[in-house]
């Protein structure tokens, strides 16, 4: 059971939007220091997508954007690619827990 | 260009110890805030050890006392010491940069993003 909450799947058809919610509590997102996103292609390394709420790395498409509110924080892709079927992970710092903690992850399917 | 390449893992029997690698090239570990992360078979991403560049260590509950990070600045190397493994630390073992988020963020590490990742290393823990 992971400390932040992803839905397992999400899906889309090529060029639809589609938005991945990371669900937390008072001493990780809403703490307020940042959620940060992280895409793992299939059989790669996580790559920063996101990170600081909303702030893309330069290379990163701007398909690609993040926004937080209270405890919570959704990751949005617009105009879906087939190269973006990865799995998709939030990350933020606990406070309680004095570490890092990741959402359980989530497949995007492109249909 | 930065880069990151773990080495060490491999098969050990439960109760053993291994010694992971993380060799990095286009940045100097000494002065950044390294981080490991590993990903059990199948499953997500789970912080495992920081080390902060002041020298400052921290760990994840399940593996405090028994896996050790450090550094070699001669050789640019952070290392992740594993003892008396369990089966549950079967993953592939990641080292990371974590990185200021801008220069007003630089005193406050929870702030911070892994901005770099390697590849990876596998240790499977069984008998």
């Amino acid at each position: 059971q992971s400390v932040l909450t992803q839905p397992p799947s999400v899906s889309g058809a090529p060029g639809q939007r589609v938005t991945i919610s990371c669900t937390g509590s008072s001493s990780n997102i809403g703490a307020g220091y940042g959620v940060h996103w992280y895409q793992q292609l299939p059989g790669t390394a996580p790559k920063v997508l996101i990170y600081g709420n909303t702030n893309r790395p330069s290379g990163v498409p701007d398909r690609f954007s993040g926004s937080k509110s209270g405890t919570s924080a959704s990751l949005a892709i617009t105009g879906l690619q087939a190269e973006d079927e990865a799995d998709y992970y939030c990350q933020a710092y606990d406070t309680s827990l004095s570490g890092w903690v990741f959402g359980g992850g989530t497949k995007l399917t492109v249909l | 260009e930065v880069q990151l390449v773990e080495s060490g893992g491999g098969l050990i029997q439960p109760g053993g110890s291994l010694r992971l690698s993380c060799a990095a090239s286009g940045f100097t570990v000494s002065v950044n805030y390294m981080s490991w992360v590993r990903q059990a078979p199948g499953k997500g991403l789970e912080w495992v050890s920081d080390l902060y560049s002041g020298g400052s260590t921290y760990y994840e509950d399940s593996v405090k006392g028994r896996f050790t990070i450090s550094r070699d600045n001669s050789k640019n190397t952070l290392y992740l010491q594993m003892n008396s493994l369990r089966a549950e630390d079967t993953a592939v073992y990641y080292c990371a940069r974590v990185r200021s988020p801008g220069a007003a963020f630089d005193h406050y590490y929870h702030y911070y993003y892994m901005d770099a990742w390697g590849k990876g290393t596998t240790v499977t823990v069984s008998s």
